[in-house]
């Protein structure tokens, strides 16, 4: 089966300028993630979607971040306008069922380097 | 409050030497653990999951609820098991939702 895809792989911004990123999920999973890992850290979940609905966006700053998943399939998170913080990997990863605890399989990563 | 925490940022160890990665965690339900994997230049990936009860590439993980740990252990440590390794909680009936510790770095040497 084809994975979870994310692009674009890389990008450099400056800060202020906006940037987004786009993920398309296994066919069939339901509930997609974005998760952010910054250097050295942990990834940690950013907002969580079941189906086009929103599970979980408790620890999305929304002041500068959106994210959407309009038809249940693909996403696009959003970043405008980026900080010096916002220098990450942002993960998308993708799981059959939004119950119980799922095995998440997860994209390559888009690096954002924010100067 | 839901946490994970990997103490060691940095293992290194010798081929054939035993490995234990530690985990710790903070949950006041029942959790689910895993433990996810990345290779260089690989994606995150599923290693082990302790409902699973299974040993994968020579890896182990019990789950110890009285001191919260799912430590991962391996008898033997080959190169080939340098990595990136991330202990994971899924807190029960949150979405399927995962929260990670910060990841030890694995390093075997010949």
């Amino acid at each position: 089966e084809a994975g979870v895809a994310q692009s674009p792989r890389y990008k450099i911004i400056e800060k202020r300028q906006s940037v987004a990123f786009w993920c398309n999920p296994i066919s069939g999973h339901a509930t997609l993630y974005w998760y952010q890992q910054i250097l050295g850290q942990g990834p940690k979940l950013l907002i969580q979607f079941q189906n086009n609905g929103v599970v979980d966006d408790s620890q999305l700053p929304k002041d500068r971040f959106s994210a959407e998943r309009l038809k249940g399939v693909d996403s696009t998170l959003k970043i405008q306008p980026a900080k010096l913080e916002d220098s990450a990997v942002y993960l998308c990863a993708s799981s059959l069922r939004g119950t119980g605890a799922n095995v998440l399989t997860f994209g390559a990563g888009s690096r954002l380097t924010v100067l | 409050a839901q946490r994970v925490t990997q103490p060691e940022k940095l293992l290194s160890v010798f081929k054939g030497a035993p490995v234990e990665l530690k985990c710790n965690y903070s949950y006041s339900g029942s959790p689910e653990l895993f433990w996810y994997v990345q290779y260089s230049r690989q994606r995150l990936q599923l290693l082990l999951r302790h409902i699973s009860r299974e040993s994968i590439k020579g890896f182990t993980a019990d789950l110890n609820k009285g001191e919260t740990s799912f430590h991962l252990k391996k008898p033997f440590a080959q190169e080939e098991d340098s990595a990136m390794y991330y202990c994971a909680l899924g807190p029960y009936n949150q979405g399927g939702k995962l929260i990670f510790g910060q990841g030890t770095e694995l390093s075997v040497k010949p």
